[in-house]
């Protein structure tokens, strides 16, 4: 991966359940963005957290950095069958934006 | 709400042949990208424009060009086609380098 990794690789989870997605990168950095891959559209972000960050909102979700340990975390609660996608973690270094692997999530019914 | 539009969503061609994928933004950023994404999914960039100027060119084949005629626009050119050029091809925008990207629906391109 191009600096930055998300594990595990896949996740399934039943409606209504929480999960979480890790991500950890390698060098130092000013944000960190999770992005969201639904099928058949581009990526689409779901929350920047700054390096003076340790915690950030949006809804349903919940992003962690820690930026000792190089890591962050995304938690979606009370999951949803849309929330069934790849998740993305990424990073910015000179200009450029490097995204993780991914991780795949399904939410079955 | 779409802002970035790319055209066409599929193309299918020969190895060999030259192919251009369009890409408009409406949100008036000044930065612009291409990305690749693989059959793995993984998302690899390959340029960026601030405002008409390459400003980042990852290694990638010489065959591989971008163009961009205002800072609305970024078009990307492949001069003669490979198999392994078969990926699906996304647009981004940000209002700076760096920042919040706005991806397109992408354009998956198969080569025969």
């Amino acid at each position: 991966s191009q600096l930055a990794e998300e594990n595990p690789w896949a996740l399934s989870v039943h409606e209504g359940e929480s999960v979480t997605v890790n991500c950890s990168y390698k060098t130092s950095i000013t944000a960190l963005q999770w992005y969201r891959q639904k099928s058949g559209e581009g990526p689409a972000q779901l929350i920047l957290i700054r390096s003076n960050e340790r915690e950030k909102r949006n809804g349903r979700l919940r992003a962690t950095l820690d930026t000792s340990s190089q890591s962050s975390s995304l938690s979606i609660t009370a999951t949803r069958c849309e929330d069934t996608a790849v998740y993305f973690c990424a990073r910015n270094n000179n200009n450029r934006i490097f995204f993780g692997d991914g991780t795949q999530l399904v939410v079955k019914p | 709400e779409t802002a970035v539009f790319q055209t066409p969503n599929y193309h299918v061609t020969q190895v060999g042949n030259e192919v251009s994928f369009n890409c408009k933004q409406t949100l008036g950023h000044d930065t612009m990208y291409w990305y690749k994404q693989d059959s793995k999914k993984l998302l690899k960039i390959m340029f960026s424009y601030n405002n008409k100027q390459l400003i980042v060119n990852e290694t990638v084949p010489r065959r591989f060009s971008p163009q961009s005629s205002d800072k609305a626009h970024l078009n990307l050119r492949i001069k003669s086609v490979e198999p392994e050029d078969s990926a699906v091809y996304l647009c981004a925008s940000s209002y700076t380098s760096a920042e919040t990207l706005y991806f397109g629906s992408g354009t998956r391109l198969t080569v025969l």
